[in-house]
């Protein structure tokens, strides 16, 4: 069955702390996608990153990184130095080329950046 | 501004009636996706379009149907509209596949009284 896991409901750290939120994943599939999102308080959406299951190469943007390691079914994401404007909920969501492009999200984790 | 337009911002209406919202996606995007946020939902992928065509089909009720047109705006038909169909929804697009970076628009929230 295709599910997303993000276990953590609510994190906060203070400001230029370091971060990782986690994300676990469920998938029959061998070729699949994995995505983050941002949702900042003002409500828009913000892609993030998609990696494909066969790259499985960490991805750094700046402070962002993300971990993907199949042998745990895990893509997490780390804020480095997180800022007040890092503050708001991130999405994991997972799409399986078998299901037609269909995407699956996790619940979501809101994060708190404290000045 | 990520050119993924929606309209209307708000909307309010009573249970069992119908409400159309309308998405224009970025300019040569060819895919447009509708999602629903919820309280207790969370976030669901609704239906994706591909230049006219359902592409992949997410937790869409019957009640709600969507369409995209040849000029590549979308719409999403809610119909006997329900409390619980309360929500932010979201129209994203991108050039050709989900595979791609989805560009979102602001959403239309929806409240049902």
């Amino acid at each position: 069955a295709q599910k997303v896991t993000q276990a953590q409901t609510e994190i906060s750290v203070v400001e230029k702390e370091d971060v990782t939120l986690d994300c676990v994943y469920e998938t029959r599939d061998t070729t699949y996608y994995l995505f983050w999102y941002k949702q900042p308080p003002s409500g828009e959406l913000v892609f993030l990153i998609r990696r494909n299951s066969f790259d499985e190469q960490n991805e750094i943007s700046g402070r962002y990184s993300w971990n993907f390691q199949k042998s745990t079914s895990s893509f997490n994401f780390t804020i480095t130095a997180s800022q007040v404007v890092d503050s708001a909920v991130y999405f994991c969501a997972l799409s399986e080329t078998s299901r037609d492009d269909k995407i699956i999200f996790g619940k979501g984790t809101r994060l708190h950046i404290l000045p | 501004d990520s050119g993924v337009t929606q309209t209307p911002k708000h909307l309010i209406t009573a249970t069992g009636q119908r409400v159309t919202l309308r998405c224009s996606p970025r300019s040569g995007d060819l895919s447009v996706y509708w999602y629903q946020q919820s309280l207790d939902q969370g976030l669901q992928f609704l239906i994706q379009y591909y230049n006219g065509e359902e592409r992949a089909k997410g937790n869409i009720l019957e009640r709600f149907s969507a369409q995209q047109f040849p000029d590549l705006h979308s719409e999403l038909n809610l119909s006997s509209l329900e409390l619980g169909d309360s929500a932010l929804y979201f129209c994203a697009s991108s050039p050709r596949g989900v595979r791609e970076t989805q560009y979102f628009g602001p959403g239309t929230r929806l409240l049902v009284l």
